[in-house]
């Protein structure tokens, strides 16, 4: 089993339509990054999360610390939101692998 | 130029040669990093260096050796490298500090094909 876990892999939504991703994780963590990913492999921070809730625009992100699981709204969406999603745990361990990322959510947004 | 370059944006090579991958940040940045995203797996943390200094090293082959002259610039020497090495390979900054506890700025990546 994974330690970060997303779901859905695939969506593909109207534009328009409220989207919801989610992350689940099964170490401790100190911190959760949401990134987006579009085609072509350039990445872009969304949000970093270590409790509660984050507002950019038509995003927005919650965490769950207890329950390990934090998810990735978009309101509105847009094709323009098509990318992949993907979730980043910073763990507690002191190892090299303390950053741990999800497979990534594939997110189409169509017209 | 603003933000996180990375040069060549595409590389084919062959498993003798040697070729090396550059990225630069104009951001001001105290941190950067290596990052390797094959085809279908999650993305991989390789090299950190933090203030000019490597802390951590995810146990990488030794054909893939970093080196970071200054804040700004990062390179990623390759040699003898192996086909399940072909992958896209991102450079990225932060301001600096633990891993993780800061924002990342992402380059736009060297996808590289072994042959």
């Amino acid at each position: 089993k994974n330690e970060v876990e997303q779901s859905p892999q695939n969506l593909t939504a109207q534009e328009g339509e409220f989207i919801t991703i989610n992350c689940s994780y099964s170490v401790g963590i100190s911190a959760l990054h949401w990134l987006q990913q579009h085609p072509g492999g350039g990445i872009v921070s969304l949000f970093m999360l270590s409790s509660g809730k984050k507002k950019h625009g038509r995003l927005i992100a919650t965490i769950n610390i207890q329950e390990k699981h934090s998810s990735l709204h978009i309101t509105a969406s847009h094709p323009r939101d098509s990318a992949v999603y993907i979730c980043a745990v910073v763990s507690l361990k002191t190892s090299y692998d303390k950053v741990i990322f999800g497979p990534g959510t594939s997110l189409s947004v169509i017209p | 130029e603003t933000g996180v370059t990375q040069t060549p944006r595409h590389l084919v090579m062959g498993m003798t040669n040697k070729k090396s991958l550059k990225c630069e940040q104009h951001l001001g940045h105290n941190a950067m990093y290596w990052y390797k995203q094959s085809a279908k797996k999650p993305l991989e943390l390789m090299f950190v260096y933090n203030f000019k200094e490597q802390t951590e090293n995810n146990s990488v082959p030794s054909r893939f050796s970093p080196e970071c002259p200054n804040s700004s610039h990062l390179f990623l020497h390759l040699h003898t490298l192996q086909p399940e090495d072909s992958a896209l390979y991102l450079c990225a900054s932060s301001q600096g500090g633990a891993v993780g506890t800061d924002t990342q700025y992402f380059g736009p990546g060297t996808r590289l094909t072994v042959l």
